[in-house]
């Protein structure tokens, strides 16, 4: 069985550098979203994707960040010029129901931005 | 104002007791859900419990169940027997009108099983 999986875990960058993440959803799952956690709060939601469509995104993607995913399958999420409060643990979820359904999330990337 | 409120910032319980984990949402939507996940220090979040508003009952999904009384805007997850590796990070999360998929959680509240 193949849950959701994001690579890399950990990444440690310098500031004004570009980062990017991929997360492989459940692979039937044609929803995925993008979350980010700080320290001692819940996840935050970024960006939601149907199939290769980007259906919504938060005010908190900011035009440093980019999501794509290209062929619907899996997804890639970049940085660019990071900053230190870019630090944070990136969640990426898939789900196969639109609605009343869980999302099964993947280990997270932890991104330090020094 | 909060979407979701997780009063408890850490509660502890002792083995095989029962536990309730607060948590009062925020919204003027007639149709919307609510989530419970479990995080553990590993980092990866584990769904626990969904109940939609306009289900009748409350949901239960083994030891879990969760509390919902809709009027006071509550949605308390319950933990029976708890067990060790029932110690983690717990988040209450709320989704709003059908169609948008945006997830809203809590800060959670960080339960520790006592042996």
């Amino acid at each position: 069985d193949t849950g959701v999986s994001q690579d890399p875990r950990h990444k440690i960058t310098k500031r004004g550098q570009n980062v990017t993440f991929r997360c492989d959803p459940i692979s039937e799952h044609n929803r995925l979203y993008w979350y980010r956690q700080t320290l001692g709060q819940g996840p935050e939601f970024l960006t939601y994707f149907q199939n290769e469509a980007q259906l919504e995104k938060s005010r908190l993607l900011s035009d440093r960040f980019s999501a794509e995913r290209p062929k619907g399958s899996f997804s890639t999420l970049e940085i660019q010029r990071t900053e230190q409060g870019d630090s944070a643990m990136y969640l990426c979820a898939s789900s196969s129901r639109p609605y009343d359904d869980e999302q099964f999330f993947g280990p997270g990337t932890r991104l330090t931005v020094l | 104002a909060q979407k979701i409120t997780q009063t408890q910032p850490g509660m502890f319980v002792q083995e095989k007791e029962a536990v309730t984990l607060d948590c009062t949402y925020d919204t003027s939507d007639q149709s919307y859900g609510l989530f419970w996940y479990k995080q553990p220090s590993s980092g990866e979040m584990i769904f626990l419990i969904y109940q939609g508003s306009y289900d009748e009952q409350n949901a239960t999904e083994g030891r879990y169940s969760l509390n919902f009384q809709k009027a006071r805007k509550s949605a308390n997850l319950v933990i029976s027997a708890s067990q060790l590796g029932d110690s983690a990070m717990y988040f209450c999360a709320m989704r709003e009108k059908r169609g948008y998929q945006k997830v809203t959680f809590g800060i959670g509240t960080k339960l520790q099983v006592i042996p």
